[in-house]
Parts: structure tokens; sequence; C-alpha cells
């Protein structure tokens, strides 16, 4: 089954500890991203991939990293997790094409206290 | 502020009824897509569209590019309880492969 599975779902972590949130995608797709979800602001882009070894800044980078070793995985990492990274995680993938559909992972609730 | 403008952020309906939600900037998006997300899940895509003016129909609901593709509307006819859902536009400006997502219009639609 085609899909992005990311993990964990659900996390509960403290000011500074540092996370990772791992997605993986099996549809070999080139492009990935991550995006956080707010109430009343949409989905926002963290960062993206168009390829291995290729990563670039959206529009709310401050505090993760990303990395791409490999084309099926895109970890977010969270070096010292703040409150205000309290929110819903996505991951997606998609293919390099005119249709641009995007894939999306099924979501990680992250808070930080 | 958002590039992309969706109204109305709520909508609540009775079964049977009709609604229509729309996404506006004053950018001009090479293509626009449509998505709806239900509680738990991540957003899965209903639509793309790519040429101003174009129309597509999907069952009940029917999308709308406009002319000048700033903008976009989708309209659900005779709404059932399973349409509820957050309903999410997004849009790729020319030469630009990054989409960017309007928050979103929650509908509800009543038994």
């Amino acid at each position: 089954e085609a899909q992005v599975t990311q993990n964990p779902r659900y996390l509960i972590t403290v000011t500074g500890k540092k996370l990772t949130v791992t997605c993986s995608q099996n549809m070999n797709h080139e492009y990935m991203s991550w995006y956080r979800q707010d109430p009343g602001l949409g989905l926002r882009q963290i960062y993206y991939s168009m390829n291995v070894e290729v990563t670039d800044k959206g529009d709310v980078p401050e505090g993760y990293k990303v990395s791409r070793k490999e084309k099926r995985n895109f970890p977010l990492i969270l070096e010292s997790p703040s409150p205000n990274q309290t929110s819903l995680y996505f991951c997606a993938s998609s293919l390099l094409d005119n249709t641009g559909e995007l894939f999306f992972g099924e979501g990680s609730r992250l808070t930080v206290l | 502020t958002q590039l992309l403008e969706q109204s109305p952020q709520f909508l609540s309906i009775q079964e049977g009824e009709n609604l229509t939600v729309y996404c506006n900037s004053s950018s001009v998006f090479s293509s626009l897509q449509w998505y709806r997300q239900e509680p738990g899940e991540g957003p899965v895509l209903l639509v793309t569209v790519v040429t101003g003016g174009e129309v597509k129909k999907l069952k009940r609901l029917t999308f709308q590019f406009g002319d000048a593709r700033k903008d976009s509307s989708l309209h659900i006819t005779a709404a059932q309880t399973g349409d509820t859902g957050l309903y999410l536009c997004a849009g790729a400006e020319s030469n630009d492969y990054k989409l960017s997502f309007g928050a979103g219009t929650t509908v509800t639609v009543r038994a």
C-alpha cells in the first residue's frame, strides 16, 4: 500500500529534550516536506527536500533541522524543543510533476511542556 | 498574512443543503489544489485545477478556478454528513514548486 508513515503519532516532552520525528514514504517520490498545522493558521511549511542531500527552508524553519540521506526518509529534528513548537506535524511527499499531488502522513501531535 | 485567504472559516449546514467555500489571493497561481482533511488524518487531495476559468466536477463537488488564476471556489450540492471535514486550498505560484496553503474552512454537515 502506498503511504507516508510518521512516528511517533503522539509525543509529550519537556523543553530542551531533543527529539526526532521520523517520516518514510514507499512511493519513490523525489519531493518530501514537513508542515506544522496550528488552529487558524493552516499548514505552514517547515522544510522541504527535492532530492537526496538537497534540503531547503520553508516558511517557519526556526528551531528545526532535517536531513535527506535516503530518498524514502526525511526525519524532522527538534534539537531543543520549546513550548511554541507544540503543534500537529505532517510529513508529505510527491512526485516532481505537473500534478504536484501531495500525499500526507497521518500526523504527529507534539506537546512540549 | 496568509497568501491564500479562505472563507468562511466555519460553516455548519443541514444535510441536503448546498454550500460554497472560497479561496482568494492577490497572487497568480500556476495551479490550485483542494484537499479535505478529516480528524486524526492527513489532508487528501480532491482536485487540481490549472487553467483559468476551469470548472471540474466530482460527483456533488464542483471546483472553479478564476479566470485570472487568483481565486477558486468549491461548491457542494446536497451536502451529506460524510462531507464534514476541513477543506484546504493550496496554490503553486508560477515557476515555483512550493505549495502555499490557506487556513482552511471547517465544514459541518448536520443530519
